[in-house]
């Protein structure tokens, strides 16, 4: 079963970009990764879903690489209102229906002036 | 996108009383929604799945005696914790998934913050 590990926790200061690397080593040949960001005291929200390469939205940037054991959630440019948890899911994150998530411990951005 | 609506955001009760939250879709469908127990620094946990038209499915150590669920409508998912005790005290999350298939996005709401004293 595909597992993840993130860091428990990144600090960054205004304006930097900000790279989160998760690791999925046994990530299967069908399972996409995806991204949710948690600010407190609120439910998840979607960020990015990606299969392989790169993908691309407003909010954010998903890297990659070719052997897809692990990926990078990019944020450019983060302002103190990107402080959240960020929570990487790959596969076994899913039911068998796809759709109940399995949280793991995700990486707590603190973002300061 | 979907927007999912919980109710209310903060609620505290006194111990041994019941509690009920109510999860909506406000603008799609859901046959099936999740509630999710999240407590202070950890992640989510699933607790159940919620169906419409049937009962719901707990996850492994959830009493499904004291978290009563009840999907009434396909836009309406109800969580009742009865006979509430400070070890409940926890913030409480519906989501509905937004399509079908593996890997859709899901939409969540935006908890609810029970306290029980």
């Amino acid at each position: 079963l595909a597992k993840t590990t993130q860091p428990i926790s990144m600090d960054s200061y205004e304006g930097q970009e900000v790279n989160i690397t998760c690791s999925h080593n046994n990530i299967a040949t069908n399972d996409y990764i995806t991204w949710y960001q948690q600010f407190p005291s609120q439910g998840p929200r979607f960020i990015i879903q990606g299969y392989k390469t790169k993908v691309t939205n407003e909010v954010a940037s998903l890297f990659i690489p070719a052997d897809r054991k692990s990926s990078t959630l990019s944020l450019p440019r983060v302002s103190l209102s990107d402080t959240a948890v960020y929570y990487c899911l790959v596969g076994d994150s899913y039911s068998n229906s796809g759709y109940a998530l399995n949280f793991g411990k995700g990486t707590s951005l603190l973002v300061t002036p | 996108g979907a927007v999912v609506s919980q109710h209310p955001s903060r609620v505290i009760c006194k111990s041994g009383t019941s509690v009920k939250i109510e999860c909506r879709s406000l603008d799609f469908q859901a046959t099936t929604m999740f509630w999710y127990r999240q407590f202070p620094k950890q992640s989510l946990m699933l607790m159940a799945t919620s169906n419409e038209g049937s009962k719901a499915t707990y996850e492994q150590g959830v009493e499904k005696d004291k978290f009563l669920i009840n999907h009434a409508s396909l836009t309406l998912s109800t969580l009742t914790v009865t006979s509430a005790h400070p070890e409940d005290s926890s913030f409480y999350i519906c989501s509905a998934p937004g399509g079908q298939g593996a890997y859709t996005e899901a939409f969540f709401g935006q908890g609810t913050r029970l306290t029980v004293v």
